[in-house]
């Protein structure tokens, strides 16, 4: 256990529904990230906070994808009218500034 | 091009086997390396922190070649807790977002 922890662990939904996922960092991390993982590729890199801000969102996959880290403290991931090419784990990783990141459980999501 | 690139893999390899991955990485203002591994179904775990002068944990060996943009990883005596995808990993810019390679699945067999 890293420290670092996502909620749900695991997420069925239908496409065209929307999902949220939370990721709930190290407390005194101020950098928060999120990337996901298709079957048979590394993590790939979305969108990441320092603190409150919001300073990078270019690689979010689509409109769709929104990110809030509104105190700091957790995050969340939603995604918007789902699609079967969203079914993948979403992972949140945490870290000080630009040290070692230390990765949650991961969020798996299936979408039908 | 993809920014990382790996050994396709899989590596089948018995148990006491030296076995070797690398690497390639495509932008030269990447500024630190790493190899994580992750178990089957579970989040990736930073293994080692690569460098241009090496870096030795025990059984694994890891080196960086910036010249050539080439890393690679040594497992020596491999167990059957070795058997682990393999990611490298690297990081660059001010925003310290990883970028990784598809990975390098090992399967050690007894």
């Amino acid at each position: 256990d890293t420290g670092v922890s996502q909620d749900p662990r695991h997420k069925i939904t239908k496409r065209g529904q929307n999902v949220t996922f939370r990721c709930d960092p190290i407390s005194e991390h101020n950098r928060l990230y999120w990337y996901r993982q298709t079957l048979g590729q590394g993590p790939e890199f979305l969108t990441y906070f320092q603190n409150e801000a919001q300073l990078e969102k270019s690689r979010l996959l689509s409109d769709r994808f929104s990110a809030e880290r509104p105190k700091g403290s957790f995050s969340t991931l939603e995604i918007q009218r789902t699609e079967q090419g969203d079914s993948a784990m979403y992972l949140c990783a945490s870290s000080l500034v630009s040290n070692e990141q230390f990765f949650g459980p991961g969020t798996r999501l299936t979408v039908l | 091009r993809k920014e990382v690139e790996q050994d396709p893999g899989p590596f089948n390899v018995p148990e006491g086997a030296t076995v070797a991955f690398n690497c390639t990485y495509s932008n030269s203002a990447s500024q630190s390396f790493f190899w994580y591994r992750q178990d089957c179904r579970k989040e990736p775990k930073l293994l080692m922190s690569v460098y241009s002068s090496g870096n030795e944990d025990g059984r694994f060996t890891a080196q960086l070649n910036r010249a050539s943009q080439y890393i690679s990883l040594l497992i020596r005596d491999s167990k059957l807790s070795d058997s682990a995808t393999y990611l490298c990993v690297a990081r660059g810019g001010s925003q310290g977002n990883l970028i990784f390679g598809k990975g390098t699945k090992l399967s050690v067999k007894p």
